[in-house]
C-alpha cells in the first residue's frame, strides 16, 4: 500500500516553462487536493477535488490548473512557470463521506520541492 | 473565514522537558474538525490526531496529550518527556465538516529538542 505518490521530488524550471506534478493514490479516495508551503505561512490550499469529473480552486488557483479524470490521479499543471511559483508542493488525500460524520483525514504525499530560475 | 493561529515559531528545550506548543482558531461553523501534523526535517507530513468540535475529551496518546477547549479556542499539544526525535515543525490545521473540508493550516511551530 504505497498511500500518496508524488513525483518528481524535486525539480528545477527556468521562468516560462512548463511542467505538471504527477500525484496518484492507491487508497480509493474520493477526496484530492494540492497544497503549496512557503516559509513561515504554513500550506495554502491550490486546488481540490472531490471526485473524478470534479475540481474547484482553493485558496491560491492562480497559475495553476488541475484535472480528474480517475480517482487514483490528481495532476497539478504549471502553465507558465514564475518564480514565485518556487515553493514545496503537497498532495494530499481523504475518504469523502458526506455529512456531518466525514472523516477528512487527509493524508499527505513526500512533496515536490519545485524552483523557478 | 477560517484562521489558525500558532504564535510560538520556534520553541527549543532538553531532552527529557515537557514542552506545550499553541493552537488558538477561528471559525464561524459548529461543526468542524482539528488536527496536529508533525513534519520531521525529511519534509513529510506525519498525521497525528484529529478531534471533532462535539468532541471536547482530551486525549493521550503515549508521551502526547491534546487539550481541546471550545471556550477559549484553542487546541494545545503537549509532548511529555521530550525526545531528540521530537524535533520536527508542528502543523495545528482547522478543517470545515462539509463542503470544501480544505484544510486552513497555522504557520507552524519548529521544535528542536536538545539532548
Amino acid at each position: 500500500n504505497a498511500g500518496v505518490t508524488q513525483t518528481p521530488k524535486f525539480q528545477v524550471l527556468k521562468t516560462g516553462q512548463s511542467m505538471t506534478l504527477q500525484c496518484a493514490q492507491d487508497m480509493n479516495h474520493e477526496y484530492m487536493s494540492w497544497y503549496r508551503q512557503d516559509p513561515g505561512m504554513g500550506l495554502r490550499l491550490i486546488h481540490y477535488s472531490v471526485g473524478a469529473g470534479i475540481t474547484d480552486q482553493g485558496e491560491v488557483p492562480n497559475g495553476y490548473n488541475v484535472s480528474r479524470s480517475t480517482t487514483e490521479d490528481f495532476p497539478l499543471r504549471l502553465l507558465s512557470a514564475a518564480p514565485s511559483q518556487t515553493s514545496v508542493y503537497f498532495c494530499a488525500s481523504s475518504y469523502s463521506i458526506r455529512g456531518a460524520l466525514a472523516k477528512n483525514i487527509q493524508y499527505f504525499g513526500a512533496g515536490t520541492r519545485l524552483s523557478v530560475l | 473565514a477560517q484562521k489558525v493561529t500558532q504564535a510560538q515559531t520556534e520553541i527549543s528545550v532538553v531532552e527529557k522537558e515537557d514542552v506545550t506548543l499553541d493552537c488558538v482558531y477561528e471559525t464561524r461553523d459548529t461543526t468542524y474538525y482539528l488536527f496536529w501534523y508533525k513534519q520531521p526535517p525529511s519534509g513529510e507530513l506525519v498525521f497525528l490526531i484529529r478531534r471533532n468540535s462535539f468532541d471536547e475529551q482530551n486525549e493521550i496518546s503515549g508521551r502526547y496529550s491534546w487539550n481541546f477547549q471550545k471556550s477559549t479556542s484553542s487546541f494545545n499539544f503537549t509532548i511529555t518527556a521530550s525526545q531528540v526525535v521530537d524535533s520536527a515543525v508542528y502543523f495545528c490545521a482547522l478543517s470545515e465538516a462539509t463542503g470544501r473540508r480544505a484544510l486552513t493550516f497555522g504557520s507552524g511551530t519548529r521544535l528542536q529538542v536538545q539532548p
